[in-house]
């Protein structure tokens, strides 16, 4: 069975600029999530979604969203980019009923 | 607000055993994980532990204590391959699957 996968692997954008990165989970899986993993601050929850439903929210800005499409692909959006921004953007999915998360490579996202 | 401490750094030599400590303290609890990350790579799924006791699975084993907030991951017959980061997290609802991490243990096993 195919894992999780992230494209694109690398992106490297400007200050302003917007960035949508998508996420394809393992087949059969209904939940995914999202999180952001920097070196000062290790990772963290960005959101979850389940059946094309938020189902949980990280503490994140706005400028921060997602998506869940019917066949639970998902993409993240970020508006507005900061510095601050360039990070290791991390998917994971796991089943409904099942709590073990499986992570995707990641995007890695420069800021410039 | 939600705290979960793991040392930074370990070291250890090949054929050891290795302990790996994780604390936490958050407002809801409903599972501890460990995951490895090598450099580079994603997160690997190495265990789960829900109700208080040991889980173990081949060399590695976690443990906990609901009533202390205390976790730990122990590793035994170290080999290179599991110089990696450890990462400890907690489920925080009983719906849905979003996780507290803590910021990862650095193990380095030398030879």
């Amino acid at each position: 069975k195919a894992g999780v996968t992230q494209t694109p692997r690398y992106l490297i954008k400007t200050r302003g600029q917007q960035v949508t990165l998508s996420c394809s989970p393992i087949s059969g899986h209904r939940s995914v999530s999202w999180y952001q993993q920097t070196p000062g601050q290790g990772l963290q929850f960005l959101f979850e979604y389940f059946s094309e439903t938020q189902r949980n929210k990280g503490n994140f800005p706005g400028r921060f969203s997602g998506r869940q499409f019917s066949n639970s692909r998902s993409e993240m959006n970020v508006s507005t980019l900061e510095l601050g921004d360039s990070a290791l953007y991390l998917c994971a999915s796991s089943l409904e009923t099942e709590d073990t998360q499986y992570f995707g490579p990641g995007t890695r996202l420069t800021v410039l | 607000g939600q705290n979960i401490d793991q040392p930074t750094e370990m070291t250890a030599t090949e054929g050891a055993i290795v302990q790996i400590n994780c604390t936490y303290q958050t407002s809801g609890f409903n599972g501890l994980f460990w995951y490895q990350q090598h450099a580079g790579e994603a997160p690997t799924f190495l265990s789960y532990n829900v109700l208080d006791g040991l889980e173990e699975k081949g060399r590695f084993s976690s443990f906990l204590s609901r009533s202390k907030g205390y976790s730990y991951l122990l590793l035994k017959e170290l080999q290179m391959k599991d110089s990696a980061s450890y990462l400890c997290a907690v489920k925080l609802h009983q719906a849905g699957t979003a996780l507290i991490f803590g910021k990862g243990t650095t193990l380095s096993v030398s030879s």
